[in-house]
């Protein structure tokens, strides 16, 4: 089972929709979370943070529930521009703190 | 000024030959990383190095050296090059504790032919 899970898509929105991605990571321990975004042919840049008590940036809403070992991230009123993949990123303490990326969600927003 | 930057951005090579990935961060972080990304667009860890000293190194052919001189530069070797690492290399840098954001570099497009 991999360490960090995405459903990989794409998902194709019209233009002004409401999308979400869910992401599950199996090591409980994990203790920071974060939403990268990768453009094609580009590097993983940051998106956001996910926080315990869920956290908003503009358009953007992640959640991160620790029970289940969940993290989402939704998105408002879709823009062109948003058309990208999004990496769920999660990290362990110990061990360098690496960063374990999930395989990536592609979005796909249409005129 | 580019905050982390590799060099080359494509390497166009042959089996069996040895290359380097240079990777140089101006961002006064401690920790460096090398990620592998896959032709299914899988971001893999390789290594982590904190303070020129090696922190991680994942299950990774030992024909590939990372080198790290000082803390802002971590470089790449590869030695006898196979079809199968053919991929884009990531280098990226960081501070290393939990809650702080990893910055990449443009990535190294390697391909062997």
């Amino acid at each position: 089972r991999k360490e960090v899970e995405q459903d990989p898509g794409p998902f194709n929105v019209p233009e002004g929709a409401t999308v979400a991605f869910n992401c599950t990571y199996s090591n409980s321990a994990s203790q920071s979370f974060f939403w990268y975004r990768q453009d094609c042919r580009k590097e993983p840049k940051l998106l956001m943070s996910v926080y315990s008590s869920g956290n908003e940036d503009g358009r953007f809403t992640a959640q991160l529930n620790r029970a289940s070992q969940y993290i989402s991230l939704l998105i408002r009123d879709s823009k062109l521009s948003d058309s990208a993949t999004y990496l769920c990123v999660v990290i362990l303490t110990g061990g360098g703190n690496k960063l374990t990326f999930g395989t990536g969600t592609q979005l796909k927003v249409e005129l | 000024d580019t905050a982390v930057s590799q060099t080359p951005k494509y390497l166009v090579t042959q089996m069996g030959n040895d290359k380097s990935i240079k990777c140089e961060q101006n961002l006064g972080h401690d920790t460096m990383y090398w990620y592998k990304q896959d032709s299914k667009k899988f971001l893999k860890i390789m290594f982590s190095y904190n303070n020129k000293e090696l922190i991680i190194n994942e299950t990774v052919p030992n024909r590939f050296s990372p080198k790290s001189p000082d803390k802002a530069h971590l470089n790449l070797h590869i030695n006898s090059l196979e079809l199968g690492d053919s991929a884009v290399y990531f280098c990226a840098s960081g501070t290393g504790t939990l809650n702080t954001e990893a910055f990449f570099g443009q990535g190294t497009r390697l391909t062997v032919v």
